[in-house]
């Protein structure tokens, strides 16, 4: 069964400085996609990022960023010029043909300003 | 264009007391899910509607029953609830499984506990 390992609970990143969030999945498929996900204080969940496992060159999405290492299985989550509007929990989701969303188990990142 | 709606909001059940959550979505979606989210964890799938007239089990579908009424709605119905059932409850609904990228959409949440 695939498994998605956010190894870090909590993160805290200064206003305008530039954190990235790990996460390691396991699979022997190989076509899959990784998305992450972000939940703020209002509990609705956003399409922050996502990757298809096909694809070498690592997606950006303005201000976000991933670092896609499929052999390794791994696929991190870069934020840049953070802002206070950022802080959530932030969850790293895979997602096969063949089965729904396996998500990781968050992390919670604070942005102080 | 709504996306996806949950009602409701929130509820408190006294333990062995039913109910069922309602999830509905206006974007002509095959897929659809129900998922729980315990304090300081992440979402885990409780069951799931790949397509319409269809339902499978997720991680965690003990204690829980569900219908897909049509293409648009999905219930979720706790027969006897448990205090271990305190959670909040999201629906979600993606194209569907096969469907490039299937991104999921998620409703507002339902907060559910249980005394």
């Amino acid at each position: 069964a695939q498994t998605v390992t956010q190894s870090q609970p909590e993160m805290s990143v200064q206003e305008a400085e530039t954190v990235t969030l790990s996460c390691t999945y396991d699979t022997s498929e190989s076509d899959y996609y990784l998305f992450w996900y972000k939940q703020p204080p209002s509990r609705q969940m956003i399409l922050v990022i996502r990757q298809e496992a096909y694809k070498q060159q690592n997606a950006t999405e303005n201000r976000f960023s991933v670092n896609f290492q499929k052999a390794a299985k791994s696929f991190s989550l870069k934020i840049s010029d953070s802002q206070l509007g950022d802080a959530a929990m932030y969850f790293c989701d895979y997602y096969s043909g063949n089965t729904p969303l396996v998500f990781g188990k968050g992390t919670r990142l604070s942005v102080i300003a | 264009n709504a996306g996806v709606t949950q009602t409701p909001k929130f509820q408190v059940l006294k333990t062995g007391q039913s109910m069922t959550l309602q999830c509905a979505q206006d974007m002509n979606h095959n897929s659809m899910y129900w998922y729980r989210q315990d304090p300081g964890m992440g979402l885990r799938l409780i069951y799931y509607s790949a397509s319409e007239g269809t339902t499978d089990k997720g991680e965690v579908p003990n204690g829980y029953n569900v219908s897909r009424l049509n293409k648009r709605e999905f219930s979720l119905r706790l027969e006897s609830a448990a205090p271990s059932q305190t959670s909040v409850y999201f629906c979600a609904s993606s194209l569907g499984q096969g469907s490039f990228y299937n991104e999921q959409f998620f409703g507002p949440g339902t907060r559910l506990t249980v005394l």
